[in-house]
């Protein structure tokens, strides 16, 4: 199975600040690689598939970017309602795999 | 608004079979895959398989001896049983939706079912 390695896994951030976190696959996926958001208690909410695209109705502060093994999720701009857990997954190869997840606190 | 909605036992005994079901509301089943993604504390999010309303499935090969999906179109619904339970199949279960025609992401996803395997 292709393994995701996310880093980092914890991040401490204030309003405003723009964050990356990256997602590492251990082969290249081309471009078959989607961003998470994950709230307590909350099922996952796609932000990014394809790499790079933005699913509707997610704001624009959020892009992905990468293709083959390296990629990255950037939020410009921090908002409080951005703290939260993401995850990166696969859906290139049988079985689709998911990072490990990165934790952003305020600091 | 397409809405996913999970059902099934919230406590199962160790060595029995798990049944849930995923009822599909605000949109037909038809023409999508379906998957279960499941999230324990140990285990973080795993991906169970996938299923399309042709019947065409693909499981994680960590679970595939226990696992059987299946469609019921009349019912807009998607159902997951998974046999021999064990103490490590504690977890949240989630049913979502993949959009093959975008090239993939799971953009629709049903809140989550607890289930304890525990005696």
């Amino acid at each position: 199975a292709i393994q995701l390695t996310q880093s980092p896994s914890f991040l401490s951030a204030s309003v405003g600040d723009r964050v990356t976190i990256t997602c590492r696959a251990s082969q290249s996926l081309r471009d078959d690689l989607g961003w998470y958001q994950q709230k307590p208690g909350k099922a996952p909410k796609l932000l990014i598939y394809a790499a790079s695209t933005l699913q509707n109705g997610v704001p624009s502060r959020f892009s992905g970017s990468g293709s083959g093994t390296d990629f990255t999720l950037t939020i410009s701009g921090l908002q409080p309602e951005d703290f939260a857990t993401y995850y990166c997954v696969q859906d290139y190869n049988f079985p689709w795999t998911f990072g490990q997840g990165t934790k952003i606190e305020i600091k | 608004q397409v809405q996913l909605q999970e059902s099934g036992p919230g406590l199962v005994k160790p060595s029995e079979t798990l049944s849930l079901t995923c009822s599909v509301s605000g949109d037909s089943i038809s023409g999508f895959y379906w998957s279960w993604v499941r999230q324990s504390a140990g285990n973080g999010l795993e991906w169970i398989g996938r299923i399309h309303p042709s019947g065409s499935t693909n499981y994680n090969p960590s679970l595939a001896s226990r696992v059987t999906m299946s469609v019921d179109t009349s019912k807009n619904q998607i159902s997951l049983r998974l046999l021999s339970l064990t103490a490590a199949d504690t977890a949240i279960y989630y049913c979502a939706r993949w959009m093959q025609s975008v090239g993939g992401g799971f953009d629709f996803w049903g809140q989550g079912t607890l289930v304890t395997v525990s005696s």
